[in-house]
Protein backbone atom coordinates (compact mmCIF):
# COMPACT_ATOMS: atom_id res chain seq x y z
CA UNK A 1 0.00 0.00 0.00
CA UNK A 2 1.10 3.72 -0.63
CA UNK A 3 2.06 5.52 2.15
CA UNK A 4 2.21 9.21 2.79
CA UNK A 5 3.62 10.54 5.31
CA UNK A 6 2.73 13.93 7.34
CA UNK A 7 5.44 14.94 9.88
CA UNK A 8 2.90 16.14 12.65
CA UNK A 9 -0.76 16.17 13.03
CA UNK A 10 -1.12 18.39 15.34
CA UNK A 11 0.84 22.04 15.03
CA UNK A 12 0.42 25.40 17.09
CA UNK A 13 2.93 28.21 15.89
CA UNK A 14 2.96 31.69 16.71
CA UNK A 15 2.44 34.50 14.47
CA UNK A 16 5.61 35.87 12.56
CA UNK A 17 7.21 32.25 12.95
CA UNK A 18 9.09 29.91 9.80
CA UNK A 19 6.66 26.58 9.80
CA UNK A 20 7.92 23.66 8.42
CA UNK A 21 5.32 21.24 7.01
CA UNK A 22 6.96 17.90 6.04
CA UNK A 23 5.64 14.86 3.11
CA UNK A 24 6.96 11.67 2.54
CA UNK A 25 5.92 9.09 0.09
CA UNK A 26 7.43 6.06 -0.36
CA UNK A 27 5.82 4.55 -3.88
CA UNK A 28 8.28 6.70 -5.95
CA UNK A 29 5.35 9.04 -7.36
CA UNK A 30 6.27 11.57 -9.99
CA UNK A 31 3.66 13.99 -8.76
CA UNK A 32 2.87 15.18 -5.11
CA UNK A 33 0.71 18.29 -3.96
CA UNK A 34 -0.10 20.38 -0.93
CA UNK A 35 -4.05 21.57 -0.16
CA UNK A 36 -5.45 23.45 2.50
CA UNK A 37 -8.60 22.14 3.47
CA UNK A 38 -11.14 24.56 5.24
CA UNK A 39 -15.10 24.10 6.61
CA UNK A 40 -17.41 25.67 3.27
CA UNK A 41 -14.13 25.72 1.27
CA UNK A 42 -13.23 22.30 0.58
CA UNK A 43 -10.00 21.39 -1.07
CA UNK A 44 -7.72 23.94 -2.33
CA UNK A 45 -4.43 23.96 -3.71
CA UNK A 46 -1.48 25.44 -2.56
CA UNK A 47 1.56 24.16 -4.94
CA UNK A 48 2.27 20.61 -6.44
CA UNK A 49 5.29 19.02 -8.13
CA UNK A 50 5.73 17.20 -10.96
CA UNK A 51 9.17 16.54 -10.75
CA UNK A 52 12.57 16.83 -8.05
CA UNK A 53 12.98 20.75 -7.57
CA UNK A 54 10.48 21.96 -10.13
CA UNK A 55 7.19 23.05 -8.58
CA UNK A 56 3.95 24.74 -9.61
CA UNK A 57 1.61 26.99 -8.00
CA UNK A 58 -1.68 26.30 -7.03
CA UNK A 59 -4.77 27.84 -6.46
CA UNK A 60 -3.72 30.05 -3.46
CA UNK A 61 0.23 29.92 -2.91
CA UNK A 62 0.84 33.27 -1.56
CA UNK A 63 2.55 32.87 1.32
CA UNK A 64 3.62 29.15 1.24
CA UNK A 65 6.62 27.99 -0.56
CA UNK A 66 7.78 24.65 -1.51
CA UNK A 67 10.63 22.55 -1.37
CA UNK A 68 11.70 19.09 -3.50
CA UNK A 69 14.91 18.55 -3.25
CA UNK A 70 14.13 14.43 -3.54
CA UNK A 71 11.84 12.73 -5.22
CA UNK A 72 10.10 11.03 -2.08
CA UNK A 73 9.69 14.39 -0.19
CA UNK A 74 7.88 17.65 -0.31
CA UNK A 75 8.14 20.63 1.99
CA UNK A 76 5.92 23.38 3.19
CA UNK A 77 6.77 26.41 3.92
CA UNK A 78 4.98 29.26 5.92
CA UNK A 79 7.80 31.97 5.68
CA UNK A 80 6.13 33.90 8.36
CA UNK A 81 2.94 32.34 9.88
CA UNK A 82 -0.08 34.39 9.90
CA UNK A 83 -3.81 33.62 11.89
CA UNK A 84 -5.45 33.40 8.54
CA UNK A 85 -3.12 30.24 7.51
CA UNK A 86 -4.54 28.36 10.56
CA UNK A 87 -6.49 25.36 8.84
CA UNK A 88 -5.84 21.70 8.07
CA UNK A 89 -2.99 20.71 5.26
CA UNK A 90 -3.38 17.90 3.41
CA UNK A 91 -0.28 16.53 1.03
CA UNK A 92 -1.00 14.38 -1.98
CA UNK A 93 0.44 12.09 -3.96
CA UNK A 94 0.03 10.75 -7.37
CA UNK A 95 2.12 8.29 -9.93
CA UNK A 96 2.01 10.49 -12.81
CA UNK A 97 -0.01 9.66 -16.32
CA UNK A 98 -3.30 8.61 -17.06
CA UNK A 99 -6.27 8.02 -14.83
CA UNK A 100 -4.25 8.60 -11.67
CA UNK A 101 -5.61 8.80 -8.15
CA UNK A 102 -4.42 11.16 -5.46
CA UNK A 103 -3.38 8.88 -2.44
CA UNK A 104 -3.11 11.70 0.89
CA UNK A 105 -1.85 11.60 4.12
CA UNK A 106 -3.30 12.34 7.29
CA UNK A 107 -2.99 15.68 8.07
CA UNK A 108 -1.91 18.64 9.78
CA UNK A 109 -4.04 20.91 11.82
CA UNK A 110 -2.03 23.65 11.84
CA UNK A 111 -3.21 26.62 14.38
CA UNK A 112 -1.54 30.30 14.37
CA UNK A 113 -1.86 32.31 17.72
CA UNK B 1 -13.74 28.84 -14.32
CA UNK B 2 -13.34 25.13 -13.71
CA UNK B 3 -15.40 23.86 -10.56
CA UNK B 4 -17.03 21.54 -9.56
CA UNK B 5 -20.10 21.34 -6.95
CA UNK B 6 -21.32 19.31 -4.34
CA UNK B 7 -24.52 18.92 -2.49
CA UNK B 8 -26.17 18.65 -0.27
CA UNK B 9 -22.88 20.25 1.96
CA UNK B 10 -24.22 18.67 4.82
CA UNK B 11 -26.66 15.65 5.81
CA UNK B 12 -28.04 13.88 9.29
CA UNK B 13 -29.87 10.72 8.55
CA UNK B 14 -31.01 7.33 10.62
CA UNK B 15 -29.07 4.10 10.25
CA UNK B 16 -30.59 2.35 7.93
CA UNK B 17 -31.69 5.08 5.63
CA UNK B 18 -30.17 5.80 1.89
CA UNK B 19 -28.62 8.49 1.13
CA UNK B 20 -27.66 9.82 -2.26
CA UNK B 21 -24.96 12.84 -2.60
CA UNK B 22 -24.59 14.96 -5.53
CA UNK B 23 -21.14 15.88 -7.25
CA UNK B 24 -21.68 18.19 -10.74
CA UNK B 25 -18.99 19.96 -12.67
CA UNK B 26 -17.91 21.95 -14.84
CA UNK B 27 -14.64 21.51 -16.66
CA UNK B 28 -12.97 22.70 -19.78
CA UNK B 29 -10.97 19.06 -19.77
CA UNK B 30 -12.40 15.89 -18.36
CA UNK B 31 -10.65 12.95 -17.91
CA UNK B 32 -12.17 11.29 -15.06
CA UNK B 33 -14.09 11.88 -11.60
CA UNK B 34 -13.42 10.92 -8.15
CA UNK B 35 -14.61 10.04 -4.86
CA UNK B 36 -12.87 9.96 -1.36
CA UNK B 37 -14.33 9.70 1.86
CA UNK B 38 -12.62 11.24 4.86
CA UNK B 39 -12.97 10.61 8.45
CA UNK B 40 -10.90 11.70 11.02
CA UNK B 41 -7.48 11.24 8.73
CA UNK B 42 -6.30 10.93 5.20
CA UNK B 43 -9.14 10.68 2.86
CA UNK B 44 -9.56 7.19 1.29
CA UNK B 45 -10.31 6.69 -2.35
CA UNK B 46 -13.74 4.84 -3.10
CA UNK B 47 -14.41 5.19 -6.87
CA UNK B 48 -13.20 6.49 -10.02
CA UNK B 49 -15.46 7.09 -13.25
CA UNK B 50 -14.73 7.64 -16.19
CA UNK B 51 -17.81 6.91 -18.42
CA UNK B 52 -21.06 7.47 -18.54
CA UNK B 53 -23.60 5.14 -17.54
CA UNK B 54 -21.26 2.21 -15.79
CA UNK B 55 -21.97 1.97 -12.43
CA UNK B 56 -19.33 0.99 -9.93
CA UNK B 57 -20.17 -0.67 -6.82
CA UNK B 58 -18.20 -1.61 -3.64
CA UNK B 59 -20.51 -2.83 -0.97
CA UNK B 60 -23.47 -0.62 0.22
CA UNK B 61 -21.71 2.21 -2.14
CA UNK B 62 -22.15 2.80 -5.96
CA UNK B 63 -21.74 5.71 -8.58
CA UNK B 64 -22.36 6.83 -11.79
CA UNK B 65 -21.43 9.04 -13.38
CA UNK B 66 -23.60 11.58 -16.33
CA UNK B 67 -20.93 12.84 -19.14
CA UNK B 68 -24.08 14.42 -21.07
CA UNK B 69 -25.30 16.73 -17.98
CA UNK B 70 -21.85 16.52 -15.94
CA UNK B 71 -22.73 15.04 -13.19
CA UNK B 72 -22.33 12.08 -10.64
CA UNK B 73 -23.93 10.21 -7.12
CA UNK B 74 -22.98 8.60 -5.04
CA UNK B 75 -25.59 6.23 -3.28
CA UNK B 76 -24.89 4.73 0.11
CA UNK B 77 -27.80 2.10 1.05
CA UNK B 78 -28.67 0.56 4.43
CA UNK B 79 -26.30 3.90 6.36
CA UNK B 80 -24.38 2.79 9.47
CA UNK B 81 -22.62 4.86 11.89
CA UNK B 82 -19.08 4.16 10.38
CA UNK B 83 -20.21 5.98 6.82
CA UNK B 84 -20.08 9.36 8.97
CA UNK B 85 -17.58 11.33 7.15
CA UNK B 86 -17.17 13.97 5.06
CA UNK B 87 -17.21 12.66 1.04
CA UNK B 88 -15.17 14.61 -1.26
CA UNK B 89 -15.92 14.75 -5.38
CA UNK B 90 -12.66 15.62 -7.32
CA UNK B 91 -12.78 16.14 -11.28
CA UNK B 92 -9.65 15.27 -13.26
CA UNK B 93 -9.28 16.92 -16.39
CA UNK B 94 -6.03 15.58 -17.32
CA UNK B 95 -2.71 17.38 -16.58
CA UNK B 96 -1.47 17.88 -12.67
CA UNK B 97 -4.26 19.63 -11.29
CA UNK B 98 -7.85 17.87 -9.31
CA UNK B 99 -10.31 20.10 -8.56
CA UNK B 100 -12.42 19.11 -5.78
CA UNK B 101 -15.79 19.89 -4.45
CA UNK B 102 -16.29 21.59 -0.88
CA UNK B 103 -17.34 18.28 0.46
CA UNK B 104 -20.56 16.68 1.96
CA UNK B 105 -20.67 16.03 5.76
CA UNK B 106 -22.61 12.78 5.98
CA UNK B 107 -23.65 11.90 10.20
CA UNK B 108 -25.37 8.35 10.94
CA UNK B 109 -27.11 8.37 13.90
CA UNK B 110 -28.15 5.14 15.35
Amino acid sequence: DVKVTQSSRYLVKRTGEKVFLECVQDMDHENMFWYRQDPGLGLRLIYFSYDVKMKEKGDIPEGYSVSREKKERFSLILESASTNQTSMYLCASSPGGSFEKLFFGSGTQLSVL
Amino acid sequence: EDKVVQSPLSLVVHEGDTVTLNCSYEVTNFRSLLWYKQEKKAPTFLFMLTSSGIEKKSGRLSSILDKKELFSILNITATQTGDSAIYLCAVDPGGNQFYFGTGTSLTVIP
